[in-house]
């Protein structure tokens, strides 16, 4: 049973289009996060959501929201893509109160043409 | 600006034989030490962690050695085995922070 699920796992799209990415997790826990792996394979974090509110923005561009329907996902919209989107993303997932282990999903690898 | 490095991007050795990777870091408000493992096309795998108020955890063959004065972490692996061979990354959060800073990875490979 998987505990830290994304869809798809490879996104493939033209610049400017809209697209999302998707993360569940199974674990009960109150925190998900998304990362951002780049090129130079740098995790980076982009957004933290506890029990639904936002607690991690990492400069990033409003190009990119992320919608918490419920504690057990976390969803990433990104609008008008550009080249510089295209990395792996990460969605990940913890116990409440921060300073512990983080569980990771497998990644979703955006391409952007 | 990285507060945690990697500074060795590999690693190889000999099946059987340790695995040393080390890691270090600048901010002193860091105050839990991770490390992860990932395989091509999987996400990082929680491997071991270690607060500052030790300087060793062990699990199984998995030991991680903490030098707080130096802001040095290490991973020792022994012995080493060919399922070892992934991308080892160094992790670090503040007290009760949710932000992990991630070092660069350092790709070990076990040779047979």
């Amino acid at each position: 049973d998987t505990a830290v699920s994304q869809t798809p796992k490879y996104l493939v799209t033209q610049m400017g289009n809209d697209k999302s990415i998707k993360c569940e997790q199974n674990l009960g826990h109150d925190t998900m996060y998304w990362y951002k792996q780049d090129s130079k394979k740098f995790l980076k974090i982009m957004f933290s959501y506890n029990n639904k509110e936002l607690i991690i923005n990492e400069t990033v561009p409003n190009r990119f929201s992320p919608k918490s329907p419920d504690k057990a996902h976390l969803n990433l919209h990104i609008n008008s893509l550009e080249l510089g989107d295209s990395a792996v993303y990460f969605c990940a997932s913890s116990h409440a109160g921060g300073g512990g282990e983080q569980y990771f999903g497998p990644g979703t690898r955006l391409t952007v043409t | 600006d990285q507060q945690v490095k990697q500074n060795s991007p590999s690693l190889s050795v000999q099946e059987g034989r340790i695995s040393i990777l080390n890691c270090d870091y600048t901010n002193s408000m860091f105050d839990y030490f991770l490390w992860y493992k990932k395989y091509p096309a999987e996400g990082p795998t929680f491997l071991i962690s270690i607060s500052s108020i030790k300087d060793k955890n062990e699990d199984g063959r998995f030991t991680v050695f903490l030098n707080k004065s130096a802001k040095h972490l290490s991973l020792h692996i022994v012995p080493s085995q060919p399922g070892d061979s992934a991308v080892y990354f160094c992790a670090a959060s503040e007290r009760g922070g949710y932000k992990l800073s991630f070092g660069a990875g350092t790709t070990v490979t076990v040779r047979a």
